[in-house]
């Protein structure tokens, strides 16, 4: 069975930095790319970042370039990103999702997510 | 940037038949998938390339595609099927891989 499992969310101060983790399993992760994706209070899914298989290419959404960093840790079937210089803008669940597109992405498999809240 | 239109909000009896449209300039030439998201729940793929349903699905949701527009439709819709629904596709120049509709909130009357 998939799993996907977040962790590393909690409450920080604007301008701060936290690490989420992402740990799969039930599937060969270095055959996927990876994604995240965020979902602030009571809005829509909003597409972060993407890694491809052995963590070369990455791709940001523009509301996080050059803040936040997705990597992959492929002997530890472990996805991250890390997210610097936080905004309250950047308050919401977190959900790392397997690729399982070829030609294009889409997901058919997500964690749970983990909540990020930027408050002072 | 590139965005994909879905209505806020589509109500139905049950029984009957919803359809939950999403359109976007790219659709003609990117496929689109959906996604279900109840209440603090992670969402789940319900339709993928714009009309192939993933294995456990119920046979009552269906996608199809027409130029710009794709449509979610549920048949014979069931008190279980109230939830959020999203389309998620591309634009063609690759500068915005993976896009989200706003959702659409289906409400089961």
């Amino acid at each position: 069975e998939v799993q996907l499992v977040e962790s590393g969310g909690g409450l920080v101060q604007p301008g701060g930095s936290l690490r989420l983790s992402c740990a799969a399993s039930g599937f060969t992760f270095s055959n996927y790319w990876m994604h995240w994706v965020r979902q602030g209070p009571g809005k829509g899914l909003v597409w972060v970042s993407r890694i491809n298989r052995d963590g070369t290419r990455t791709t940001y959404a523009d509301s996080v370039k050059g803040r936040f960093t997705i990597s992959r840790d492929n002997a530890k079937n472990t996805l991250y990103l890390q997210l610097n210089s936080l905004r309250v803008e950047d308050t919401a669940v977190y959900y790392c999702a397997r690729d399982f597109g070829t030609t294009d992405n889409w997901f058919d498999s997500w964690g749970q997510g983990t909540l990020v809240t930027v408050s002072s | 940037s590139y965005e994909l239109t879905q209505p806020p909000s589509v109500s139905v009896s049950p029984g009957q038949t919803a359809r939950i449209t999403c359109s976007g300039d790219a659709l003609p030439k990117e496929h689109a998938y959906w996604y279900q998201q109840k209440p603090g729940q992670a969402p789940v793929l319900v339709i993928y390339k714009d009309s192939e349903r993933p294995s456990g699905i119920p046979e009552r949701f269906s996608g199809s595609s027409s130029g710009t527009i794709v449509t979610l439709t549920i048949s014979g819709v069931q008190a279980e099927d109230e939830a959020d629904y999203y389309c998620q596709s591309a634009d063609t120049s690759g500068t915005y891989p993976v896009v989200f509709g706003g959702g659409t909130k289906l409400t089961v009357l």
